[in-house]
């Protein structure tokens, strides 16, 4: 069974631009999450969409948003991107509740210039 | 979520048992204890969790204290492939799946 994966692996942008990041999460699964990892913060949770609907957010400003569409594959954005935002942006899919472990993705880096 | 506490970094001999320490101490009796790990650069990899039984798989074996306060992750025979960060979380069963990573422990697995 195919496991998470993301695109594109690396990525680098410049101040002000905006990026779109795509996560196919493992068939069946109908939840997907987003992280961000950086040497500072460690590993902070984005947000999560199950079965199109964003379900929980984490703390973190409106310039990052995502969406998932009816295939359960998932779209994170971040516009007008700042020095700060160069990390390791990780996915992970789910079956759906709490119960259930969840399946990370090799994640995106992204370097902002 | 109940926040956990592990050690910072931990050593272990290749081929000995690799047995990693979690204290929750505020948790909830709704709340799962999750393990990870994370490989340098490569995204966390799922190893078990439990709710008050203890659990094993084919990675490792998690020994949860019977009043739920603590944990310990046991690893039977690390390898030097078993050099990870090692992370304890507690979640509750119907919170979605946000995952609240903490500091977890360094594990350096020696030859």
């Amino acid at each position: 069974k195919a496991g998470v994966t993301q695109t594109p692996r690396y990525l680098i942008k410049t101040r002000g631009q905006q990026v779109t990041l795509s996560c196919s999460p493992i068939s069946g699964h109908r939840s997907v999450s987003w992280y961000q990892q950086t040497p500072g913060q460690g590993l902070q949770f984005l947000f999560e969409y199950f079965s199109e609907t964003q379900r929980n957010k984490g703390n973190f400003p409106g310039r990052f948003s995502g969406r998932q569409f009816s295939n359960s594959r998932s779209e994170m954005n971040v516009s007008t991107l700042e020095l700060g935002d160069s990390a390791l942006y990780l996915c992970a899919s789910s079956w759906g509740g709490g119960e259930y472990e969840q399946y990370f993705g090799p994640g995106t880096r992204l370097t902002v210039t | 979520d109940a926040k956990t506490t592990q050690p910072p970094s931990m050593d272990c001999a290749e081929g000995r048992a690799a047995n990693l320490p979690c204290n929750h101490s505020t948790i909830s009796g709704n709340e799962y204890v999750y393990w990870y790990r994370q490989i340098h650069s490569q995204g966390p990899q799922y190893i078990i969790h439990g709710l008050k039984n203890n659990e094993t798989n084919e990675m490792a074996s998690l020994i949860i204290t019977e009043d739920r306060k603590s944990s310990t992750l046991i690893l039977p025979h690390a390898t030097l492939r078993d050099t990870a960060v090692y992370y304890c979380i507690a979640r509750e069963i119907n919170a979605g799946n946000m995952l609240t990573f903490g500091g977890g422990t360094r594990l350096m697995v020696k030859p």
